[in-house]
């Protein structure tokens, strides 16, 4: 059972559209993340915030951003979606990472058309 | 920077057989070891965590650390088919950093 909900599943829409991917979590966590992933290729860190009120760019320059008004949500925007931004968007959240790592959540796949 | 090496695959390993997996990390202050396995077009699920020198079995998986040279590993044992999928090294690095950097991961391949 997943504590750690990712809304939509999949998404297609057209160049210029705005959109927002949704992630709660039910767990109390203070950390959470938003990675984006190609298809076979390697996790890349594009947004993580350690709390309320509190967000930072990742690795990956992403034209994306996000908020983080409530602990339990974090969602990511995208002001004006291009083809580039096909990928797929995966949410993680974490309390003791020592001990226990990341929770994912299922994704979103989005494709620009 | 802090570096997690994986070797990307594919590894191919006939059913039945022990795979083996190896990851080498840069930062010798790395307190906790992670290693997710994700299936195409799914999100990464952890399967084994570990943090102190020597070997952690959970079923037909054990993960293996060795601190001093900085490697880390996943046994697993009487390989079947649903395992084929991406393995992802995560490491947790110390002196208070925090996050985790993850590998490129290794595609392990199942042979029936």
């Amino acid at each position: 059972e997943a504590d750690i909900y990712q809304t939509p599943r999949y998404l297609v829409i057209g160049t210029g559209k705005k959109i927002t991917l949704e992630c709660s979590q039910t767990m109390g966590h203070d950390k959470m993340y938003w990675y984006q992933q190609d298809p076979g290729m390697e996790l890349h860190l594009i947004h993580y915030s350690y709390g309320v009120n509190s967000t930072e760019k990742g690795d990956l320059s992403s034209e994306s951003t996000v908020s983080r008004i409530r602990t339990e949500h974090f969602p990511l925007t995208l002001e004006s979606a291009r083809p580039s931004h096909t990928s797929q968007y995966l949410c993680a959240s974490s309390d003791q990472i020592s001990v226990y790592g990341y929770t994912f959540g299922s994704g979103t796949r989005l494709t620009v058309v | 920077q802090k570096e997690v090496e994986q070797n990307s695959g594919p590894l191919s390993v006939p059913e039945g057989a022990i795979a083996s997996l190896n990851c080498t990390y840069s930062d010798r202050g790395s307190q906790s070891f992670f290693w997710y396995r994700q299936y195409s077009g799914k999100s990464p699920e952890l399967i084994m965590f570990i943090y102190s020198n020597g070997d952690k079995e959970d079923g037909r998986f054990t993960a293996q650390l060795n601190k001093a040279s900085q490697y880390v590993s996943l046994l697993i044992r009487d390989s079947q088919p649903s395992d084929s999928a991406t393995y992802l090294c995560a490491v947790k690095a110390g002196g208070g950093a925090d996050g985790l950097t993850f590998g490129k991961g290794t595609h392990l391949i199942i042979q029936p």
